[in-house]
């Protein structure tokens, strides 16, 4: 159980375009989603925060006017890229939350964006 | 977010050594998760410690939450090539956001 997907796995656009990415919870209900960005042999850094119902909580520097969070479902959040430029080009990652006594995220498999 | 200082960067060992690997900050975590990641692929969840003190194994692999809540260490042992990856620790302060330490690129020869 607790299986993350994310759609697309690659994807190639050209500067000036937006880029969709999905983030879906396959067996559970996740109201709390996080986006993170990982540039080459870099780690993981916290873009935003994607709440069901609500707006999404932007970590300091990111802009929310540039990847738009949508978390329309208890299963699904995206993100998109908005006029991408090659310096977005990256590995962004979701994880899904399973809240309890202790809350667990569960990541999904990456999207790696090529800016062109 | 807090940066976490994670070490060694990178390793290069032998089929059969046992490695260990470890993360501090300056902060206080209420928990230490430890992920492996393997290229192309989102990270996968090894090891999650939620209580001062705690040593945890999980197969070949175990974890310690440091007693002073800042620090943690991973120990593999009696590596194998499938072992190849990075590895990267992770504190959680409030239940929600995790801080990534920046990783350890493991490399094992058979």
């Amino acid at each position: 159980g607790a299986v993350v997907s994310q759609h697309p796995s690659r994807v190639i656009c050209k500067s000036g375009t937006s880029v969709k990415i999905e983030c879906r919870s396959l067996d559970f209900q996740a109201t709390t989603m996080f986006w993170y960005r990982q540039f080459p042999k870099q780690s993981l850094m916290l873009m935003a925060t994607s709440n069901e119902g609500s707006k999404a909580t932007y970590e300091q520097g990111v802009e929310k006017d540039k990847f738009l969070i949508n978390h329309a479902s208890l299963t699904l959040s995206t993100l998109t890229v908005t006029s991408a430029h090659p310096e977005d080009s990256s590995f962004y990652i979701c994880s899904a939350m399973i809240q309890g006594v202790y809350n667990e995220q569960f990541f999904g498999p990456g999207t790696r964006l090529t800016v062109l | 977010g807090q940066q976490l200082n994670q070490s060694p960067q990178s390793m290069f060992i032998q089929e059969g050594e046992d490695v260990s690997m470890n993360c501090t900050s300056s902060s206080i975590f209420n928990t230490w998760l430890w992920y492996k990641q393997d290229p192309g692929e989102g990270p996968v969840l090894l090891i999650a410690l939620y209580k001062a003190g705690e040593l945890t194994s999980n197969g070949r692999l175990t974890a310690q939450f440091g007693i002073t809540r800042k620090d943690s260490f991973l120990n593999i042992s009696a590596s194998i090539p499938s072992d190849v990856g990075i590895y990267f620790c992770a504190g959680d302060m409030s239940g929600y956001a995790l801080n990534f330490g920046k990783g350890t690129s493991l490399l094992v020869t058979p």
